[in-house]
């Protein structure tokens, strides 16, 4: 079964460092996403990809949030300056280029900042 | 108005009970109503999903009912078994292309053998 792949599984960093977040979307999947889910909270969207381009992005995607797509498989979330409010365990997602598309999730980048 | 509210926060039924998840929405654009299922590290997967032109669908042990009216929409598990152990997530969304879910803050569900 296709799945969406993430890594690393489990990322400890220092408050103020960059963190890049990697992620391989299911390969003829077109929609790509970030979510967060904060500790014992709800999942949240951050960001939706599309064409290149982001398409969507929440209030929490600020200015020290950005995504990219290196290659033909990667996407990438980097988080330019981490804050201790950062640690969360962070989602990629991917869905076809369709209506009521379901969206693949993958297991999960846990970030600690300290 | 982009919210889901979700309830209960956590849930312990015997195997073989049926488990009650309850769903509210307000944003009437939407019009896609997927529930997920997460395991402990795991990441969520889509358990089952509902579009609001029927009233119920179901799937094996898994029910979906939908209230349009009420803009409520419920989970029903039928012979609830210890391995349905997990956080469920309601969500909703739009039917547009490359649209986010908005997601429910999940419920915990056990069930004693």
């Amino acid at each position: 079964e296709p799945e969406v792949t993430q890594t690393p599984s489990h990322q400890v960093t220092q408050m103020g460092q960059e963190v890049i977040l990697r992620c391989v979307p299911i390969s003829n999947h077109l929609y790509f996403y970030w979510y967060r889910q904060i500790l014992g909270q709800k999942v949240e969207f951050l960001v939706s990809f599309y064409n290149n381009e982001i398409s969507e992005k929440s209030e929490i995607f600020d200015d020290q949030f950005s995504v990219e797509r290196p290659d033909g498989s990667n996407f990438t979330l980097k988080i330019r300056s981490t804050k201790l409010e950062d640690s969360a365990m962070y989602f990629c997602a991917s869905t076809e280029p369709r209506g009521w598309a379901e969206a693949f999730f993958g297991q999960g980048t846990r970030l600690t900042v300290v | 108005q982009q919210q889901v509210k979700q309830s209960p926060q956590s849930l312990i039924v015997q195997k073989g009970g049926i488990s009650i998840i309850n769903c509210a929405y307000e944003n009437t654009a939407f019009d896609y109503f997927p529930w997920y299922q997460q395991f402990p590290g795991k990441g969520p997967a889509l358990l089952i999903a509902i579009r609001p032109d029927v009233s119920e669908k179901k799937e094996g042990r898994f029910t979906i009912s939908f209230n349009k009216s009420a803009k409520q929409f419920s989970l029903h598990i039928m012979d609830s078994q210890p391995g349905d152990s997990a956080t469920y997530f309601c969500a909703a969304s739009k039917k547009e292309y490359g649209n986010k879910l908005v997601f429910g803050a999940g419920t915990i569900l056990r069930v004693k053998s």
